[in-house]
C-alpha cells in the first residue's frame, strides 16, 4: 500500500472548519483513501473514504486532488469532541489485502 | 450504534497469567477480523488477521504461540495472551472487515491490558 504523509499536529478553533491534509504521492490506481480518527483511549472510528471523486457524509467531506496525490479531510464545524488523532490511510481495494497500515496521524486539537 | 463489541475493556493481572480478549461483530457476519496492539504514544500495529474456520495469519515478529487467536464463529474472535509479562502490557484493539470491496473496517473500543 502507498505511504501517506500527514502533519504531526494542528489546531483549530471551535466552530471553525478543520482542514486536515494528507499526501499520498505514490498512490496507485486501485487504492482508496481512508480516514479514521482515534479519540484518546478508544478504538479508531471510521470517518470516510474515497477513490477519486469528492465524498461527503454526516461527519466530514473528503476532497481528493485530480492527480490523487493528496487529499484533505474537512470537518465543517469543529467541536471540542473532534479533538483526536486523525489517520489518513491508503489501502488496496479488493483481493485479499484488506490490511490497514496506520502511520502517526495528525493530532487535531480543537480549542474553545 | 456499536458495530463491534470488545470485552473486557480493562484487565489487570499478575505476571504469568493468561488473558483472553473477545471481539464480537454485532450487526453482521464477519469472516475476517484483525487484532492490533498499541503502545503508549505510538500508532496501531497489526498483530494478526483472524479468519473464520482457518488459522490466523500473523505479522512478522508476532509470536503465534504467545498470542493465540481463535475465530470459531462468524461473529466471534478471541485473542489469548498466554503467560503474560509486563512487556505485554498494551492496548489491544480488534476490528471487523465488513463485506464487499472497499468497505471500511470497524473497530472495537479496545482492551487495556496491564500486567503487574
Amino acid at each position: 500500500d502507498a505511504k501517506t504523509t500527514q502533519p504531526p499536529s494542528m489546531d483549530c478553533a471551535e466552530g471553525r472548519a478543520a482542514n486536515l491534509p494528507c499526501n499520498h504521492s505514490t498512490i496507485s490506481g486501485n487504492e482508496y483513501v481512508y480516514w479514521y480518527r482515534q479519540i484518546h483511549s478508544q478504538g479508531p472510528q471510521y470517518i470516510i473514504h474515497g477513490l477519486k471523486n469528492n465524498e461527503t457524509n454526516e461527519m466530514a467531506s473528503l476532497i481528493i486532488t485530480e492527480d490523487r496525490k493528496s487529499s484533505t479531510l474537512i470537518l465543517p464545524h469543529a467541536t471540542l469532541r473532534d479533538t483526536a488523532v486523525y489517520y489518513c490511510i491508503v489501502r488496496n481495494s479488493g483481493g485479499s489485502n484488506y490490511k490497514l497500515t496506520f502511520g502517526k496521524g495528525t493530532l487535531l486539537t480543537v480549542n474553545p | 450504534g456499536a458495530v463491534v463489541s470488545q470485552h473486557p475493556s480493562r484487565v489487570i493481572c499478575k505476571s504469568g497469567t493468561s488473558v483472553k480478549i473477545e471481539c464480537r461483530s454485532l450487526d453482521f457476519q464477519a469472516t475476517t477480523m484483525f487484532w492490533y496492539r498499541q503502545f503508549p504514544k505510538q500508532s496501531l500495529m497489526l498483530m494478526a488477521t483472524s479468519n473464520e474456520g482457518s488459522k490466523a495469519t500473523y505479522e512478522q515478529g508476532v509470536e503465534k504461540d504467545k498470542f493465540l487467536i481463535n475465530h470459531a464463529s462468524l461473529t466471534l474472535s478471541t485473542l489469548t495472551v498466554t503467560s503474560a509479562h509486563p512487556e505485554d502490557s498494551s492496548f489491544y484493539i480488534c476490528s471487523v472487515l465488513t463485506r464487499g470491496d472497499n468497505q471500511p473496517q470497524h473497530f472495537g473500543d479496545g482492551t487495556r491490558l496491564s500486567i503487574l
